[in-house]
């Protein structure tokens, strides 16, 4: 199994709509999990962590379930903006210094 | 903000060359981070340093070389290119927490 696994996508959804991403891992000692955001032909950026249950920002939310080992991005009312490439990272080995990503999942805001 | 620069955005080089691309970042981060970005596989880590002189190994070090002299530069060393080399080169840094700030990346071919 792969450290951490995603949905590649793509996901085209309408403006205005809401989206959800999951993303697996697969070491259970994991302690925090992030979300980075990836435009087109960028450097990826931090967008959230999470330490605990659960992380909230404006209109993103970001949900950890240690039982099932994933986490989950949300995104409600979706603008254009919002299109790229979205990448689950989680620190091997409870080590927050070096991370892995996720291959990323692709979203495209329609207009 | 943390500026990471990378010394080149893209590069074209032979087979066989060495190839050395520099990445320096400007707030004193003890971690450093060298990855490579292909379509479908996400970033995978090649080295990292967590201090002046000291390496460590990725998943991906087969190939490449690093060097860290002083606390702000890290590069990365390609001892004789070829062409399965051609990637996006993502350099990172942090402090002792987990959120990368990223240089906006070399793209390399090999030719």
């Amino acid at each position: 199994r792969k450290e951490v696994e995603q949905d590649p996508g793509p996901f085209n959804v309408p403006e205005g709509a809401t989206v959800a991403f999951n993303c697996t891992y697969s070491n259970s000692a994991s302690q925090s999990f992030f979300w980075y955001r990836q435009d087109c032909r960028k450097e990826p950026k931090l967008l959230m962590s999470v330490y605990s249950s659960g992380n909230e920002d404006g209109r993103f939310t970001a949900q950890l379930n240690r039982a099932s080992q994933y986490i989950s991005l949300l995104i409600r009312d979706s603008k254009l903006s919002d299109s790229a490439t979205y990448l689950c990272v989680v620190p091997p080995s409870g080590s927050a210094r070096q991370l892995t990503f996720g291959s990323g999942t692709q979203l495209t805001v329609l207009p | 903000d943390v500026k990471v620069t990378q010394s080149s955005r893209y590069l074209v080089k032979r087979t066989g060359e060495k190839v050395f691309l520099e990445c320096v970042q400007d707030m004193d981060h003890e971690n450093m981070f060298w990855y490579r970005q292909d379509p479908g596989l996400g970033l995978r880590l090649i080295y990292f340093s967590y201090d002046v002189k000291m390496k460590e190994k990725g998943d991906i070090p087969e190939g490449y070389s690093v060097s860290r002299e002083k606390k702000e530069r890290f590069s990365l060393i390609l001892e004789s290119a070829s062409t399965n080399q051609t990637s996006m080169y993502l350099c990172a840094s942090s402090r002792d927490s987990p959120g990368y700030t990223f240089g906006s990346g070399t793209r390399l071919t090999v030719v």
